[in-house]
């Protein structure tokens, strides 16, 4: 299965951008790039999601690499609400949609 | 819409029992997924199903886990002859297709699996 390398954790401030990276250096052609959230003790919820361009949505921004093999998702303004962990993820095209979590990366928000 | 309800929320048995873990997904979503998991740990994918076809089970642990979903709707997830390493988060996720690798997925709240 394709892989992401994640930071195990990240701190930032409220009102600060938090920039958070993954590495997928093995990512194909057809491979999405899925970031998904959990807060504490509830299920994982979708961020964003992209394939080649880069991405903005009303949670966050995702910025691709050219040559693919890594991404940064951005959160513009982190409020304490953000405090969750942040899987990469990539959506393997042939395989159902099914999601292979890593550990993610854990963000604490500070006031 | 209502979005996935899985039940029970918490479910406590001995070793050796059989629990059934019940996923009702949001509806009109053809592709439903099982995921687990153990505390402190990332999620493990279980078992995905596109309509009520199961055409990827890699990830079921062992023979003692299984699954059946009906009328494209809801899904249960049998695990007989429980173990103390079964403890986990059982998590319940679909989506409007598998068949398309950009699709969102929605989660259940999960179902907090004990075994003593």
């Amino acid at each position: 299965d394709a892989k992401t390398t994640q930071p195990n954790s990240m701190e930032s401030n409220e009102e600060e951008p938090v920039h958070l990276p993954c590495n997928h250096s093995t990512i194909s052609g057809t491979d999405y790039i899925h970031w998904y959230r959990q807060l504490p003790s509830q299920g994982p919820e979708y961020v964003i999601h992209g394939l080649t361009s880069n991405v903005n949505n009303r949670m966050a921004s995702l910025a691709i690499a050219e040559d693919r093999k890594s991404s940064t998702l951005i959160l513009h303004r982190a409020t304490l609400r953000d405090a969750a962990v942040y899987y990469c993820i990539l959506r393997l095209y042939n395989q159902g949609g099914k999601l292979i979590f890593g550990q993610g990366t854990e963000l604490s928000v500070k006031p | 819409g209502a979005g996935v309800s899985q039940s029970p929320s918490n479910k406590v048995t001995e070793k050796g029992k059989d629990v059934e873990l019940r996923c009702d997904p949001i509806s009109g979503h053809t592709a439903l997924y099982w995921y687990r998991q153990r505390l402190g740990q990332g999620l493990e994918f279980l078992i995905y199903f596109q309509g009520n076809s199961a055409p990827d089970k890699s990830g079921l642990p062992s023979d003692r886990f299984s699954a059946e979903r009906t009328g494209e709707s809801v899904s249960t997830l049998t695990i007989q002859r429980t173990q103390q390493e079964d403890s986990a988060v059982y998590l319940c996720a679909s989506s409007v297709t598998g068949t398309s690798s950009y699709n969102e997925q929605f989660f259940g709240p999960g179902t907090r699996l004990t075994v003593l």
